[in-house]
């Protein structure tokens, strides 16, 4: 199992370009999770998804968007990037009352 | 809303020496309690993790915590550390009631083992 991969590893965007962060689990968990570390501040929840086809917003959506495409699959998008975005973002997934498992994560600098 | 805060943000500690680093969360219901590790450019990784039951947690690579209800801490410890240890370590609390298994994380503790 490779349990949570993301793609990309490292981005660099200009401000105002767009992209999406991509992240998948092999292991038929069904709620998935997107965070942003900055230093001092640990991990905050952008967004999550406690099933497939449901999305909620977490401690810091704003600028983002996500799509659960399906019970694998959670993606993140910039649609508009800005210099405050810049940071490492991690995907995660889990099952019930388990804990998260997360991926390796993305280093995103927006110029 | 829950909050942790994790007292310390970097603790230096020469290898064989013990370390502890305290969390505290605030929270007035039932909570889970986790503790990971990130070594340097990788993902967050279990150490170990509080539902319920007795209040000494034991979990991988020799570490321990201990969950104190009255004060609101879970403090994470290890009586001899490597220097394969140094990390950053976060401390994670989830409400019993919380929707969807959200967790609320700590600032981080960066441990730097010296030989």
């Amino acid at each position: 199992n490779a349990g949570v991969t993301q793609t990309p590893k490292f981005q660099v965007l200009k401000t105002g370009q767009s992209m999406t962060l991509q992240c998948a689990q092999d292991m038929n968990h069904n709620s998935m999770y997107w965070y942003r570390q900055d230093p001092g501040m640990g991990l905050r929840l952008i967004y999550y998804s406690a099933s497939e086809g449901t999305t909620d917003k977490g401690e810091v959506p704003n600028g983002y968007n996500v799509s659960r495409l399906n019970k694998r699959e959670f993606s993140l998008r910039l649609e508009s990037a800005a210099p405050s975005q810049t940071s490492v973002y991690f995907c995660a997934s889990s099952v019930g009352t388990s804990e998260q498992f997360f991926g390796p994560g993305t280093r995103l600098t927006v110029l | 809303a829950q909050s942790v805060t994790q007292l310390d943000s970097q603790v230096p500690v020469f290898e064989e020496a013990p370390v502890e680093l305290r969390c505290n969360y605030s929270s007035s219901v039932s909570v889970y309690l986790f503790w990971y590790v990130q070594y340097p450019n990788q993902g967050l990784q279990l150490l170990l993790k509080y539902l319920s039951g007795s209040t000494l947690v034991k979990g991988i690579n020799g570490f321990e915590a201990e969950f104190n209800k009255s004060q609101t801490s879970f403090h994470l410890r290890k009586p001899s550390v490597h220097i394969s240890d140094t990390a950053e370590y976060f401390c994670a609390v989830r409400t019993l009631e919380a929707a969807g298994n959200k967790l609320t994380f700590g600032g981080g503790t960066r441990v730097l083992v010296k030989p």
